[in-house]
């Protein structure tokens, strides 16, 4: 089946240090989602990119979606202590009537030391 | 607002038992999801669905049934608890109307098998 591989899996920063955390599938996907997480809290959606080189922004964190569709990056600048929290991935399969079932990566745990 | 809200926030089962976790979502989405997260492994799909009485199995469904008669409620149910089981388990739905939605996820059952 479908795998979403996520890296790294821990960041530790200094506040004003930028993050980038990474997601690769193994097939190509229809689009890609990011979550973020903060410590005791669920998941809550950020964005979804759906086009092949797809860029979006907000505010300090950059979005892409890859050209072959199997890969994404999040970066965040100049971190700030309110950006601490697990920051997810997450896929749908390309083609077939998978009906929206997401596949989410491992996650990449932020720290953001003042 | 979107709301899904999971029946229990803790939970504490003894081995062997069988357990049932409720999950209601409001908005009239087509798709409810369970997960479970383990730290270092990220979210595990455990069983999908998309329809009343349609469901199906994700990268764990192993130990776990679930039941979907109505389209807000979707139950996940724990044959014979183990163990192994003990574990974050997190409910999400999205709307699907030909296209792959955010999904919004109820705030997480944290259960325990003793």
């Amino acid at each position: 089946g479908q795998q979403v591989m996520q890296i790294p899996q821990y960041q530790h920063v200094q506040e004003g240090e930028d993050f980038t955390t990474y997601c690769n599938s193994s097939t190509t996907l229809s689009n890609i989602q990011w979550y973020k997480q903060r410590p005791g809290g669920h998941p809550v959606f950020l964005i979804q990119l759906v086009k092949s080189g797809e860029v979006k922004k907000q505010k300090r964190l950059t979005f892409q979606f890859g050209e072959a569709k199997k890969n994404s990056s999040l970066h965040i600048t100049a971190t700030q202590t309110t950006d601490v929290g697990t920051y997810f991935c997450a896929g749908a399969n390309a083609g077939g009537t998978s009906y929206g079932k997401l596949t989410f990566g491992q996650g990449t745990i932020l720290t953001v030391h003042p | 607002d979107v709301k899904v809200t999971q029946s229990s926030r803790y939970l504490v089962k003894r081995t062997g038992e069988k357990v049932f976790l409720e999950c209601v979502q409001d908005m009239d989405h087509e798709n409810m999801f369970w997960y479970r997260q383990d730290p270092g492994l990220g979210l595990r799909l455990i069983y999908f669905s998309y329809d009343v009485k349609m469901k199906e199995k994700g990268d764990i469904p192993e130990g776990y049934s679930v039941s979907r008669e109505k389209k807000e409620r979707f139950s996940l149910i724990l044959e014979s608890a183990s163990t192994n089981q003990t574990s974050m388990y997190l409910c999400a739905s999205s709307l699907w109307f030909r296209r792959v939605s955010e999904a919004f996820f109820g705030q997480g059952t944290r259960l325990t098998v003793v």
